[in-house]
Formats: structure tokens, C-alpha cells, sequence
């Protein structure tokens, strides 16, 4: 099975902007792994951000954004704000399999 | 609006099995493949596997293969998970999802004797 990375833990500075991202063992991240992510704070269920890459809900706050990047998904937060300290996962897709990523924990100060 | 709401919290003995339960509405049950995800105490978000609410089939975690099974009841547009064999490492919050937009609240099982 497919091992699915990402950075551990993250620092921002409120306002500032950051880039999460998502790697695959088997290689280049393309549209193909349909990258989603998810944003999940202590207590919760997770919420869905971004889909098939790129994709935001009317929920998903205009500052995330979803790309692929240097072979990588990529989550950019523009404009950190308090509220976006979280947990956030990836998961990509082979072939109907999906694996998620070990998340990041995003932290504003 | 998509809403899934999935049965209680259960405690089981190692060995036993379980079966939880995630109740669909506000759409057409059909449309969305539900997918469920475990996250045990202070971990990340495990996929176990996928059904496909119209035809039944399913995909499952190769992790979980022979010890999970999931089915679904479109006369009442719910589907269920069981897994067996259960051990403590099974101690988790199991949700169900479309992924694209909608979770479950999440249902607790502990495993302990």
C-alpha cells in the first residue's frame, strides 16, 4: 500500500500565509489521486476543505487554496487566522483505495 | 442538506464483533459513495473502505481485508460496517463520509476486556 506524507507540524504568523503538502510513495502527485483535504480540531469530525484538488464548498474560508506542487498536493493558507489552528489531512486515491496522509498540525502564533 | 448520523458508543470484549450503523438523508441515496474512516485515541484518520450504495460494492483497506465488512439497506438508506476479531488497537472513533462534504458524528468503540 501507498505511503502518504506530509509535514508533521507547521508555524504561521497570523496574516501570514503557508504551504501544507502532500507526497506519494509511488511517485508524482497528479490530478488522477483526486487529492482531498480535511481540516479537524480537538473534539470534532473532520470537515472537508478541498476535493479533487482544487475544488472548495461554500464553507471553504477564500484564503485555502488546493494545487498540485512540485510533484506534490499542495494546501496554501493566505492570511492565517486564529482559527485555522488545526489538524489537517490529505488523502489521495489509487484506483478506489484511498490512504491518508499522518497530518499536519497547523499552528497560528 | 446531506446529514449522516451514525448509531451509539459500544464497548466490546477482544474477539467479539461490531456492527455500526450510519443512517442517510436529505439526498438521494444513491448519489454518493460512503466511505469509512477510524481515528484512535490521539492518532490521524485511518481509511478503512468504501461501498457504493447502489450496486453494493465495495472496496476495502487491504489492513482490513477479511475482518471488515460493509453492506447497505437502501430501503432505509443506511449502510453498516462490522469488523470482527476485534482487538484493542480496534479502540477508535469510526466515521462514515461522502468525503466530498459530509461526515458522521462519529461513533466510539472500545475494545476491552
Amino acid at each position: 500500500q501507498a505511503v502518504v506524507t506530509q509535514e508533521p507540524s507547521l508555524t504561521v504568523s497570523p496574516g501570514g500565509t503557508i504551504t501544507l503538502t502532500c507526497g506519494s510513495s509511488t511517485g508524482v502527485v497528479t490530478s488522477g489521486h483526486h487529492p482531498y483535504w480535511f481540516q479537524q480540531k480537538p473534539g470534532q469530525a473532520p470537515r472537508t476543505l478541498i476535493y479533487d484538488t482544487s475544488d472548495k464548498h461554500s464553507w471553504t474560508p477564500a484564503r485555502f487554496s488546493g494545487s498540485l506542487l512540485g510533484g506534490k498536493a499542495a494546501l496554501t493558507l493566505s492570511g492565517a487566522q486564529p482559527e485555522d489552528e488545526a489538524e489537517y489531512y490529505c488523502l489521495l486515491s489509487y484506483s478506489g483505495v484511498r490512504v491518508f496522509g499522518g497530518g499536519t498540525k497547523l499552528t497560528v502564533l | 442538506q446531506v446529514q449522516l448520523v451514525q448509531s451509539g458508543a459500544e464497548v466490546k470484549k477482544p474477539g467479539a464483533s461490531v456492527k455500526v450503523s450510519c443512517k442517510a438523508s436529505g439526498y438521494t441515496f444513491t448519489r454518493y459513495y460512503l466511505h469509512w474512516v477510524r481515528q484512535a485515541p490521539g492518532q490521524g484518520l485511518e481509511w478503512m473502505g468504501v461501498i457504493n450504495p447502489s450496486g453494493g460494492g465495495t472496496i476495502y483497506a487491504q489492513k482490513f481485508q477479511g475482518r471488515v465488512t460493509m453492506t447497505r439497506d437502501t430501503s432505509t438508506s443506511t449502510v453498516y460496517i462490522e469488523l470482527s476479531s476485534l482487538r484493542s488497537e480496534d479502540t477508535a472513533v469510526y466515521y462514515c463520509a461522502t468525503l466530498e462534504d459530509s461526515w458522521g458524528q462519529g461513533t466510539l468503540i472500545t475494545v476491552s476486556s
